[in-house]
């Protein structure tokens, strides 16, 4: 079983609305959570990175929240624009290895105008 | 900071051909690589993970003859594809993992932007 999973698999949003992505994790030891921002046909680019002790960053109009408690973090979208149509990818990192590093499946987001 | 730089973008060569992808860290030391394969539609395939100077580790069902990767520096890392064949045509990318120089203590994990291999 996949010990980072990401709801919902693909949503269509309207342009200039507001969206919220799920990732519920079973990585443990817990060391960060990562979301990223994968284009058609490009790599992914980080978005942000949360350690236990943080609850919320954003960066521009994505914010991240998390709670190590139940292990689940969010990616909110404000304001979605046409750009902002990607796969969105949460990478958990467990703390005994800073670097294995466990992959949800993404979320696919299509904004339309 | 932490640009991780992935060459080529795209290559197309025959079948029987070797081809090299390069992954780069131009202003951090990645310790560690990872490698991954992505067909269409699908998500991330980790393909081996490897530490500067050691062998690489693979993941299951990915033949290391096949798909040799090389970390000879803190820079650098290659994956070569001996022996191409259509059923490699994948969208490969590397991942890399280090300490950025800046003193600030950051830890990065750096995505390339990916090279298409099609195989014909």
């Amino acid at each position: 079983k996949n010990q980072v999973e990401q709801s919902p698999q693909s949503l269509i949003i309207l342009e200039g609305k507001n969206c919220t992505l799920q990732c519920n994790y079973t990585v443990s030891p817990f060391s960060n959570l990562r979301w990223y921002k994968q284009d058609t046909g490009r790599g992914p680019v980080s978005l942000t990175i949360m350690t236990f002790s943080e609850n919320t960053k954003s960066n521009g109009r994505y914010t991240a929240t998390l709670d190590a408690d139940t292990k689940q973090s969010s990616l909110h979208i404000t304001a979605s624009q046409l750009s902002d149509s990607a796969s969105y990818i949460c990478v958990v990192s467990s703390r005994s290895n800073d670097y294995k590093l466990s992959f949800g499946a993404g979320t696919t987001v299509t904004v339309r105008a | 900071g932490a640009v991780v730089s992935q060459h080529p973008s795209w290559v197309i060569c025959k079948s029987g051909t070797s081809v090299k992808i390069e992954c780069r860290s131009l202003d951090f030391q990645a310790t560690t690589m990872f490698w991954y394969r992505q067909f269409p539609k699908q998500s991330l395939m980790l393909m081996a993970t490897s530490n500067e100077g050691s062998k690489a580790t693979y993941e299951q069902g990915v033949e290391k003859d096949k798909f040799l990767i090389n970390h000879a520096s803190l820079t650098l890392s290659t994956l070569t594809v001996t022996s191409a064949h259509p059923e490699d045509s994948s969208f490969y990318i590397c991942s890399a993992g280090g300490w950025a120089w800046d003193g600030s203590g950051a830890n990065v994990l750096t995505f390339g932007a990916g090279s298409r291999l099609t195989v014909l």
